[in-house]
Parts: structure tokens; sequence; C-alpha cells
């Protein structure tokens, strides 16, 4: 089946500038989460749905960063005046459960953001 | 919060040979390790999980160890091929609300034909 889709694969933006993100998670998969991945490192955690609830955000770098995900399905990350340290590609993953125990995350493609 | 580490950063292994990439954790609470496969300008794929009550589980060419007292586990692929090549991430998880993944740096793995 079709797995975690995100768009647009690359952005360019001028600092200063308001982005926004989509994640389309799997069909029917109740977590989501976004990561921040810069060049040559591992992913970090950003923020978490259960469904349409923003159960975790304690990774959001600033708040000029915004998530929601008001159907539970379909997500969007908001970069709002956007700064050079923003540069970096966005991960979106989903899961199929939630729960007391962490489950398997698929990933999709991520968002490369370069901030000029 | 979790703190993973992971060695080495880079991988060069003759077609054939086998590959072990190593990972260590800080929270005794983490009880959930995924590894993962990144290709170039694509997302994370998950190649293998362990769970921390299963000391060993294997699936094909790919093994992964985890010792709990030492708070370290390890990827293991035997009869590396070149398409192997790639970077593996190790992600360990701890339960509660959220169930987020804190990463390792990868390691970059370059099989030589």
């Amino acid at each position: 089946g079709a797995g975690v889709s995100q768009s647009p694969r690359y952005k360019v933006a001028k600092r200063g500038q308001d982005v926004a993100l989509r994640c389309d998670p799997i069909s029917g998969h109740v977590s989501l989460f976004w990561y921040q991945q810069a060049l040559g490192q591992g992913p970090e955690f950003l923020t978490y749905f259960q469904n349409e609830a923003q159960l975790d955000k304690s990774g959001l770098p600033s708040d000029r960063f915004f998530a929601e995900r008001p159907e539970g399905s379909v997500s969007t990350l908001k970069i709002q005046r956007t700064q050079q340290e923003d540069s970096a590609v966005y991960l979106c993953a989903s899961s199929p459960r939630a729960g007391e125990s962490p489950y398997e995350q698929y990933f999709g493609p991520g968002t490369r953001l370069t901030v000029t | 919060g979790e703190n993973v580490e992971q060695h080495p950063s880079t991988l060069s292994v003759q077609e054939g040979d086998s590959a072990v990439i190593k990972c260590t954790y800080s929270d005794s609470a983490s009880n959930y390790f995924p590894w993962y496969k990144q290709e170039l300008g694509k997302g994370p794929q998950l190649i293998i999980d362990i769970r921390s009550n299963v000391g060993e589980k294997k699936d094909q060419r790919i093994a992964v160890t985890l010792n709990k007292t030492a708070k370290h586990f390890s990827l293991h692929i035997t009869e590396t091929q070149p398409e192997d090549s790639a970077v593996y991430f190790c992600a360990a998880s701890v339960s509660n609300t959220g169930n987020q993944f804190y990463f390792g740096t990868g390691t970059s793995l370059t099989v030589i034909p």
C-alpha cells in the first residue's frame, strides 16, 4: 500500500518567510510524528499526535514552529519567520498504534528546507 | 532525556564480509530499539527492531542483539552486498506519552564490490 508522503520535497525560503510542510500518513495510522534531521545527523523529535490531539510538542525548538492535525489524518508543520538555522530535512512518521509501549514508525521521504 | 551513541561513524567492508554497528543508550527505562536504513534522498526505512524482553532477533542476513545490563545493542549484517551501502541509524524509545525515538548519529556503510 501507499507509504507516508510529504510535500513539497524541496523548499527554498528567504529568511523571514513563513513555510508550511505537509504530511500524509499511512491510512488508518493513529500516531504521527515530526522529526528534524540536520545534515549528517540523526533525526530529532519535534512533536507527536495521537489522532488529532497533539500530545507532545516538547521538541519544537521555538514558538515559531507550529504543527496541527485537525482531522486526525493529514498534518502540517508550519514555521514562521524562517531563520537559517531552520535549514534541515523535516521528516514525518506514522505508526499504526498508540499506547503505553512504543511501536514501529514508518517514515516519509522528508522535505528538505533551505533558508537563504 | 535519553542519549544514544553510535559507532563507528563510517564503515567500509568487502562484499561478502560482515558488518557490525554498535549503539549505547543511557536511560535504563528504554524498551524498544529499532534500526533504520537511510539511502541518499530518502526517508529512514525500518529494517529490524527488538524489544527489551528479547536478547536477539534475526531476519535473514540481519540480526540485532541487546544487552540490557550494559545498555548496548548492535546490528549485524552478514554476507554484505553493494545494495547494503547506506546510512544506518539506531534508535531507542521509552514508554511514555509520545514514545518518540531518540536516534544515534548514524553509520555510513560502504560495501566494496
